[in-house]
């Protein structure tokens, strides 16, 4: 199992909220970058540092942390946000990095 | 444009070696700013982190797959390559090339390659 743990699957209607979570010892050290995953794709990262977009990323996306819990935030999902998402971070000796398991988001 | 291409054997026989070589162009190789890594992602799984390499030449591995795998670079050619000894069809995966912001405060993948599949099997 990972050292970041995030729920397998989370579904949301769509224009509303929902916040996905990822926990791990190491959150209290280290920043969670978060990543969002299409079928086919590769992945493409969507929130990092303490609440930084990237840029043509939608400000819908927010990004916050607190001790051993990050969180990735989509206020008013849309269609086009149903991907798959992992969070990253540094494990927990601070020298490898380490993937969530990942959290499939069903807009529904 | 940073752009990323894996290139390797699309299938590996058990207890071989893998060998991928990521080419990097489009933007700056030499910056110490960056690392280059490699994650995998097997068939309907999630992501692993497999470790990556900075232009100082430092490299930083996944604990679990330390024993078996070396990453190296080539500055002259703007390529890194991964090595990882012993396969099994465990090791079957989508193999990713990608960019590391290295700052430990920002720190992001910030662009991958299209990944490429590598099966295990005889």
């Amino acid at each position: 199992s990972s050292e970041l743990t995030q729920d397998p699957a989370v579904s949301v209607a769509l224009g509303q909220t929902v916040r996905i979570t990822c926990q791990g010892d190491s959150l209290r050290s280290y920043v969670t970058s978060w990543y969002q995953q299409k079928p086919g794709q590769a992945p493409v990262v969507v929130m990092y540092g303490k609440n930084i977009r990237p840029s043509g990323i939608p400000d819908r996306f927010s990004g916050s942390s607190s001790g051993n819990t990050a969180s990735l935030t989509i206020t008013g999902a849309q269609a086009e946000d149903e991907a798959d998402y992992y969070c990253n971070s540094r494990g927990s000796s601070g020298d490898y990095m380490v993937f969530g398991g990942g959290t499939k988001l069903t807009v529904l | 444009q940073l752009q990323l291409q894996e290139s390797g054997p699309g299938l590996v026989k058990p207890s071989e070696t893998l060998s991928l070589t990521c080419t990097v162009s489009g933007g700056s190789f030499s910056s110490t700013t960056y690392c280059w890594g490699l994650n995998r992602q097997p068939p309907g799984k999630g992501l692993e982190w497999i470790g990556s390499i900075c232009y100082s030449g430092s490299s930083y591995y996944n604990p679990s797959l330390k024993s078996r795998i070396t990453i190296s670079i080539d500055t002259s050619k703007n390529q890194f390559s991964l090595r990882l000894r012993s396969v099994t069809a465990a090791d079957t995966a989508v193999y990713y090339c990608a960019r590391e912001y290295g700052d430990v405060s920002v720190h992001r993948i910030d662009y991958w390659g299209q990944g490429t599949l590598v099966t295990v099997s005889s």
